[in-house]
């Protein structure tokens, strides 16, 4: 059964760091595309990253410089590291795996909050 | 990049059928046969209900159903329940070989 857990939201200052982790089972971060999705509160939902099974990584330009999308194989883990965190970035971060044609989620964690905040 | 175009809300009542719109460009909607449509309860994770336009994932109900034209895509619910109550979200691939979400609906049974 594929399961994604997400660990390491909390609070921080604006300007801050935060690494979010996502801790896989069932299948193998490495061979497939791994995403970070997230959602403000009370607002709809945002892709972030995606990291390819190959290597390459995307982002969102609300993120793109800051954000840093990759993954451990040893560990069957991927991670979003969030460098100067700004309020905006607020939200609910999930991480998704993606299905076939490598565009859609079919499985999501149940997502890690970060506040952004003085 | 803005936010694909999704109505804020739609309703109808128990057996009855409804569509959803999403409207984007050439460079997302129009442009791939790569949009799937997302169910998330209040609290909860999205799941997947559609994706690659028209197909649905094992054990999504035969009464959800997916389709496109040009630049819109839309999702039809028929015989409507209780349990379909739910914010929708449809997205997209896209020519920057990134992902768009549309702003959300909130679907309401009533």
């Amino acid at each position: 059964e594929v399961q994604l857990v997400e660990s390491g939201g909390g609070l921080v200052h604006p300007g801050g760091s935060l690494r979010l982790s996502c801790a896989a089972s069932g299948f193998t971060v490495s061979s497939t595309y791994m995403n970070w999705v997230r959602q403000a509160p009370g607002k709809g939902l945002e892709w972030v990253s995606i990291i390819y099974a190959a290597g390459p990584t995307y982002y969102a330009a609300s993120v793109k410089g800051r954000f840093t999308i990759s993954r451990d194989h040893s560990r069957n883990t991927l991670y979003l590291q969030m460098n100067s965190l700004r309020p905006e970035d607020t939200a609910i971060y999930y991480c998704a795996s993606a299905g076939g044609s490598y565009t859609f989620f079919n499985s999501w964690g149940l997502g890690t909050l970060v506040t952004v905040s003085s | 990049q803005s936010a694909l175009t999704q109505p804020a809300s739609v309703s109808g009542s128990p057996g009855q059928s409804i569509t959803i719109s999403c409207t984007g460009t050439s460079s997302d909607v129009g442009g791939y046969n790569y949009v799937s449509w997302y169910q998330q309860h209040p609290g909860k994770a999205p799941k997947l209900m559609i994706y690659d336009v028209n197909y649905r994932p094992s054990g999504v109900s035969n009464r959800f159903s997916g389709s496109k034209s040009g630049n819109t895509a839309s999702l039809t619910i028929s015989g409507l329940q209780a349990e379909d109550e739910a914010d929708y979200y449809c997205s997209s691939f896209t020519i920057t070989s990134t992902v768009i979400f549309g702003g959300g609906t909130k679907l309401t049974v009533l």
